[in-house]
């Protein structure tokens, strides 16, 4: 079956604009979750959905991230005034409910001149 | 705070040794540990997990290894291939933080034919 998609897989974007990221998670899978990936790091975690509402944000670093899952399937993380330093792989992982094993897409690779 | 860290950053070895790959983590609360493999431009992908209940399980050439005493995990790839190649991560959960997981820098296993 269809794993975790991510769109798009690479956004150039300059210092000062917005920028949205897509996840597309596994048919079915309850929870969202997303991570940030810098070179040579592990993922560090960002913001937990169960369903349609965050269930936990303790990771979005300020105020300029925000994402959404309307409707308790796509999921959209919004940057806005992008910094160099939020150039990073974003990663999106879904899993059946809260705690399950997680499956990642493939992640986007933001790059801010 | 919390952390989980690897012993060693790179890891070479010959195809068809076993590998150990070491990690060392902070949380005693910790319920639940996982492996993630990580090959260049894709997500990480679920290897084994581990729950905080247990000292050992096994999977197809992979074992982990879990010592609460000394809060260290390890990951034991038997019989390694050159498709073994890859970085390698561990992770920790805490139910009572849902899904959250809070993921080590990495090993980077290199298997020379």
């Amino acid at each position: 079956g269809a794993g975790v998609s991510q769109t798009p897989s690479n956004k150039v974007t300059e210092k000062g604009k917005y920028v949205e990221l897509r996840c597309d998670p596994i048919s079915g899978h309850t929870a969202l979750y997303w991570y940030r990936q810098s070179l040579g790091q592990g993922p560090e975690f960002l913001i937990y959905f169960q369903g349609t509402g965050a269930a936990d944000d303790s990771g979005l670093p300020n105020d300029r991230f925000f994402a959404v899952r309307p409707e308790g399937s796509v999921s959209t993380l919004k940057i806005q005034r992008t910094e160099r330093g939020d150039s990073a792989v974003y990663l999106c992982a879904s899993s059946l409910a809260g705690g399950n094993e997680q499956f990642f897409g493939p992640g986007t690779r933001l790059t801010v001149l | 705070g919390e952390s989980v860290g690897l012993h060693l950053p790179t890891l070479s070895v010959q195809e068809g040794d076993n590998s150990i790959i070491n990690c060392a983590y902070s949380n005693s609360a910790s319920d639940y540990f996982i492996w993630y493999k990580q090959e260049s431009g894709k997500g990480p992908q679920f290897i084994i997990d581990i729950r905080s209940n247990m000292d050992k399980r096994q999977g197809q050439r992979v074992t982990v290894l879990l010592n609460k005493t000394v809060k260290h995990l390890s990951l034991q790839i038997a019989a390694t291939q050159p498709g073994d190649s890859a970085v390698y991560f561990c992770a920790e959960n805490n139910y009572n933080q849902g899904g959250k997981l809070i993921f080590g820098q990495g090993t980077e296993l290199s298997v020379k034919p």
